[in-house]
């Protein structure tokens, strides 16, 4: 069975700051790999997806790195804000399915 | 599209009722999933479908709970009867393409069990 780890379960930074939220998993026998936002309250909102064949992505201030054999993959977000607050979550997806981790929480403070 | 509807919002109940959910996946998309948040096990996976048919129901944690499809553009989770643990965000999701794992999600159902 998948298990997904993230590393840490909360981050609090300066407006300004980088952000370096990380992710492992267990079987790296994966299609792909998404970064997810998700709000309080509200539902998940699809930032990265990553390719098992792909080493990163990138989208604006955001850059998602995918290591398969290592089973981990790093999200770093560029010149924090406020707006950037809330909760990241990694899933990889093999098997037809996605295995999510617990979130990292992040509050960007102004 | 409206995106993945999911209803009610909110559900508040009392221990032994039976509680529906709802769900309107986006139109075109053959795959259906259903997760359960808490906050001690994250988000889980209970069912999926792949067009109105359940493929896989390994992560429905009892026969109280049960799913259906009747149609391409609905779908229900029921839980009866209901118990305090079951209290959990319960989100919906769709997807066009399986294997590429792009699922779109719905806002979710917070369900209260009193």
């Amino acid at each position: 069975k998948q298990e997904v780890t993230q590393i840490p379960a909360a981050l609090s930074v300066p407006e300004g700051e980088n952000l370096v939220l990380n992710c492992s998993f267990t079987d790296s026998a994966i299609y792909n790999l998404q970064w997810f936002r998700q709000d309080p309250g509200k539902g998940l909102t699809s930032l990265l997806l990553i390719q098992s064949s792909q080493r990163e992505q990138t989208s604006g201030r955001l850059n998602a790195s995918l290591d398969k054999s290592s089973g981990r993959s790093t999200l770093y977000i560029a010149a924090s804000q406020p707006g950037d607050s809330a909760t990241y979550l990694c899933a990889v997806g093999s098997d037809y399915k996605l295995s999510f981790g617990a979130g990292t929480t992040v509050t960007v403070r102004a | 599209d409206a995106g993945v509807i999911q209803s009610p919002r909110h559900e508040v109940t009392e221990m032994g009722q039976e509680v529906t959910l709802r769900c309107k996946p986006i139109s075109g998309h053959d795959y259906l999933f259903w997760y359960r948040q808490t906050m001690m096990r994250g988000l889980e996976l209970l069912i999926y479908f792949n067009n109105n048919v359940p493929i896989d129901d390994s992560g429905m944690p009892e026969d109280r709970f049960s799913a259906k499809m009747p149609n391409a553009s609905f779908s229900t989770l029921k839980i009866q009867p209901s118990e305090p643990r079951d209290s959990a965000v319960y989100f919906c999701a769709s997807s066009p393409v399986a294997w590429e794992n792009i699922q779109y999600f719905g806002a979710g159902t917070r369900l209260s069990v009193l």
